[in-house]
């Protein structure tokens, strides 16, 4: 247990419903992390926060996808409008200087 | 040209034996590197961070780095059949973000 949680662990939907995923950091971390990962790939950067402030986002990240961390704590991704290729694993990851420590995802399976 | 490759394997190698395990990069600016170890079903688990070019140790694992060559690699010594997993290069880019590009990962067996 590296101190990321993340909830759910597990989420099934079906397409066109909006879901939206949490992610607690190690409580010292100033930056904060998505990805997702899919079959046979290695992690995808989604976007990532220095305290509160969403510092980059992919350019492939389509606009249905949003995320949040506010007060700079805890942090939400929302998926709008799901579609089947958004079937993956999303991984939230914390740093403090530049070693990185995953939580252990939410699989998302979209039907 | 991809950010961060590596070969896909399955690279196999038997029990005691030393795996080598490779990634080179294109950003000529990064400037930290690490490996992570990713067991089926499972998030990645950091094992080695490395900064500076040579060689860094721990335990059995040891990290090597040639910023010139734009080559990192891991070594595994006295492999064990538990080391069997998907093993992901990770580059964290130069001066300006925090951003980490990881490669697709080389899967590794140890066969005992």
């Amino acid at each position: 247990d590296t101190g990321v949680s993340q909830d759910p662990r597990h989420k099934i939907t079906k397409r066109g419903q909006n879901v939206t995923f949490r992610c607690d950091p190690i409580s010292e971390h100033n930056r904060l992390y998505w990805y997702r990962q899919t079959l046979g790939q290695g992690p995808e950067f989604l976007t990532y926060f220095q305290n509160e402030a969403q510092l980059e986002k992919s350019r492939l990240l389509s606009d249905r996808f949003s995320a949040e961390r506010p007060k700079g704590s805890f942090s939400t991704l929302e998926i709008q409008r799901t579609e089947q290729g958004d079937s993956a694993m999303y991984l939230c990851a914390s740093s403090s200087l530049s070693e990185q420590y995953f939580g252990p995802g939410t699989r998302l399976t979209v039907t | 040209q991809k950010e961060v490759e590596q070969n896909s394997g399955p690279l196999s190698v038997p029990e005691g034996a030393i795996a080598s395990l490779n990634c080179t990069y294109s950003d000529r600016g990064s400037q930290s590197f690490f490996w992570y170890r990713q067991y089926s079903g499972k998030s990645p688990e950091l094992i080695m961070s490395i900064y500076s070019n040579g060689d860094k140790e721990d335990g059995r694992f040891t990290a090597q780095l040639n910023k010139a060559s734009q080559y990192v690699s891991l070594l595994i010594r006295d492999s064990q059949p538990s080391d069997s997993a998907t093993y992901l290069c990770a580059v964290q880019g130069n001066s300006g973000t925090y951003k980490y590009i990881f490669g697709t990962g080389t899967r590794l067996k140890v066969l005992a």
